[in-house]
């Protein structure tokens, strides 16, 4: 079993819908980090949580700590948010290391 | 504020020749992360400096790759030589703090294609 684990794998949507995208860790965790990779891009950090909600434009992150989950939510969905949405998660007691998810494939059409 | 650099963007080799890849990482960020991520995976980390002393380097294939960061600022990651598989996309993060206190920036990568 992957110690971080992400779904759906591979998500389209049409412009404007809401998007939800999960993610599930076993591990002990401090925080907790949502990043957005286009194709042949690098990656972007979007959040950084260890507990509650944050929201940053159209893009909310919560996380439950006790559960052992957390969701990233868009709002009115764009195409240009299509892009790898990935979770990572640096277990209580590493030196930062992060074990990542792999990845929510997100296409939004027009 | 500037991010973190990389460089080359693009790297074409063959197989047995020699690389090197250069990061800078965002002024004042004491740690440094160099992750290999082939294509449809995610990324892997080759190792990660605290400073200019490594803190984690348990994945690096050490009988090719080497890396260092002297003065504890920018860092480079060295392949001799290179195989077929290690053709991927390196990338060089930073963060203030690490990872389980700190937000990471990332460069945009160095694509390496070995033929």
């Amino acid at each position: 079993k992957n110690e971080v684990e992400q779904s759906p794998q591979n998500l389209t949507a049409q412009e404007g819908e809401f998007i939800t995208i999960n993610c599930s860790y076993s591990v002990g965790i401090s925080a907790l980090h949502w990043l957005q990779q286009h194709p042949g891009g690098g990656i972007v950090s979007l959040f950084m949580l260890s507990s509650g909600k944050k929201k940053h434009g159209r893009l909310i992150a919560t996380i439950n700590i006790q559960e052992k989950h957390s969701s990233l939510h868009i709002t009115a969905s764009h195409p240009r948010d299509s892009a790898v949405y990935i979770c990572a998660v640096p277990p209580e007691g590493s030196q930062g290391n992060l074990i990542f998810g792999k990845g929510t494939k997100l296409s939004v059409k027009p | 504020e500037a991010g973190v650099a990389q460089s080359p963007r693009y790297k074409i080799i063959e197989k047995r020749q020699s690389v090197a890849f250069w990061c800078n990482p965002i002024s004042g960020h004491a740690t440094l992360y160099w992750y290999q991520q082939i294509l449809g995976q995610g990324p892997k980390l080759l190792i990660q400096f605290q400073n200019n002393g490594v803190v984690d380097d348990s994945q690096l294939p050490k009988d090719r790759f080497s890396a260092e960061r002297l003065k504890g600022v920018d860092s480079t990651l060295k392949i001799q030589p290179a195989k077929l598989e290690d053709s991927a996309v390196y990338l060089c993060a930073s963060s203030l703090n690490p990872s389980n206190t700190g937000e990471l920036f990332f460069g945009e990568g160095s694509r390496l294609t070995v033929l």
